[in-house]
């Protein structure tokens, strides 16, 4: 089955600076890869999603890229903001199709002011 | 829009006491429905998902089982609370008429006490 494993569990940044998170995941098969965000007490957001046919995708502040040889993706945060601070998960499915989704573990990111 | 209900936002129970745990999704029809287990705000664990009315997949043996008693309404139960069920239960949702994996919704999340 499918594993996903996210680095680091917790990342501090400097207001203004750039944050990356990774991912990597084991089924070869995998063909969508998306990023949440939760803000404590809430359920997770999705805030972007890339399939396999692209390497990277942006928007605004947020990119996500995918490298498709080495099994891993990796989310891009620029300009950092204290409301950037939250906990972030990748997720990937097992195979490339069905309806589920296995999740990392989670980076806890947290930008001072 | 879609959007994605659950309630309670917070309950406590005693241990031994039954649980039902009540999810419903407006504004698409037809969806895919999971329910989620999520441990010290970390990490989330598929507990059930169903593709269609009546149609239940377990990903883990527990003490808990799902309904969908209707298109877009999905429920969590048990029928004895064990001290090991604590935790934050996330409903969600995906469109089940998609082509290929789509993406899922998360509700706001139920915070369960078992004392």
């Amino acid at each position: 089955g499918e594993n996903v494993e996210q680095h680091p569990s917790t990342l501090s940044v400097q207001e203004g600076d750039s944050a990356v998170i990774k991912c990597t995941y084991s089924d070869s098969a995998s063909n969508y890869f998306p990023w949440y965000k939760q803000e404590l007490g809430k359920g997770p957001q999705l805030i972007i999603d890339i399939r396999s046919n692209v390497g990277e995708k942006k928007d605004q502040r947020i990119a996500v890229t995918l490298n498709k040889t080495a099994k891993h993706f990796s989310l891009h945060i620029t300009e950092t903001q204290p409301e950037d601070s939250a906990v972030y998960f990748c997720a990937a499915p097992p195979g490339w199709y069905g309806n589920k989704l296995v999740f990392g573990a989670g980076t806890i990111l947290r930008v001072k002011s | 829009s879609q959007t994605i209900h659950q309630w309670p936002a917070t309950l406590v129970q005693p241990v031994g006491s039954p649980l039902s745990l009540e999810c419903t999704v407006e504004g698409t029809s037809n969806p895919n429905l999971y329910w989620y287990r999520q441990a010290a705000g970390r990490g989330l664990q598929l507990l059930f998902y169903s593709v269609g009315i009546g149609q239940i997949s377990s990903e883990v043996p527990q003490n808990l089982s799902a309904s969908r008693p209707q298109d877009r309404q999905f429920i969590l139960s048990s029928k004895k609370l064990l001290l090991s069920d604590s935790g934050f239960y996330l409903c969600a949702w995906s469109n089940g008429m998609g082509q290929g994996h789509q993406p899922q919704h998360f509700g706001d999340g139920t915070r369960l006490s078992i004392l």
